[in-house]
């Protein structure tokens, strides 16, 4: 079952400018991780938050995790039309072996 | 780093036939697989978990009897999609783990029934 809702479902956004986009889920987790996905086409890994971290960034993407809220946001800063996208968050709870569970993804258009 | 295979990239195929689908751990032995429905704009649904040498735990709403799930080996996974009618349609995406994080994921499968 999925965790919840990613904001917004759909972004567009000029080349150059900052994009953010939120997902909230709903039980106690382990990790939360987001992945980017092209059209059609498989998933890739972009970037991990551990529950005891509230932020970590890699290049230009920078995640906050707030578990108070049960949320995290995924900016990308300086976009480009490549990061065009959807972008999904998934959460791996605290039990044993489990599996991602992802949000309902946000679709982001960078125009050049 | 870790490579997930996943074949065909794409099938089509006439209704009430039925598909395989191969995930395949390529430089790892990946002692569980998770397989993943797609439909066209909305997010990952995880169908099932498959464990070597076990049987597969299915999701709520998945019927176990029409999508076959078969985890023989530590590298190999496969998901049959039995007597496939058009609304199986869909994007299926194994994933499988090392005991590491995170999950790798193979490529996917558009199914297409005709």
């Amino acid at each position: 079952s999925q965790q919840g809702e990613e904001d917004p479902q759909a972004l567009s956004i000029q080349e150059g400018e900052n994009a953010t986009m939120n997902c909230s889920y709903k039980t106690s987790i382990n990790n939360l991780q987001w992945y980017r996905q092209n059209s059609g086409r498989g998933l890739v890994h972009l970037i991990l938050i551990r529950s005891n971290e509230r932020e970590t960034h890699s290049g230009r993407l920078r995640v906050t995790l707030d578990t108070s809220k049960k949320s995290s946001s995924l900016l990308i800063t300086a976009s480009r039309a490549a990061d065009t996208a959807s972008y999904f968050c998934a959460t791996v709870g605290n039990s044993g072996n489990t599996p991602l569970v992802f949000g309902k993804g946000t679709r982001l258009s960078v125009i050049a | 780093g870790a490579v997930v295979s996943q074949h065909p990239s794409w099938v089509i195929c006439k209704s009430g036939t039925s598909v395989k689908i191969e995930c395949r751990s390529l430089d790892f032995q990946a002692t569980t697989m998770f397989w993943y429905r797609q439909f066209p704009k909305q997010s990952l649904m995880l169908m099932a978990t498959s464990n070597e040498g076990s049987k597969a735990t299915y999701e709520q709403g998945v019927e176990k009897d029409k999508f076959l799930i078969n985890h023989a080996s530590l590298t190999l996974s496969t998901l049959t999609v039995t007597s496939a009618h058009p609304e199986d349609s869909s994007f299926y995406i194994c994933s499988a783990r090392d005991g590491s994080t995170p999950l790798h994921f193979g490529n996917g499968t558009r199914l297409t029934v005709t």
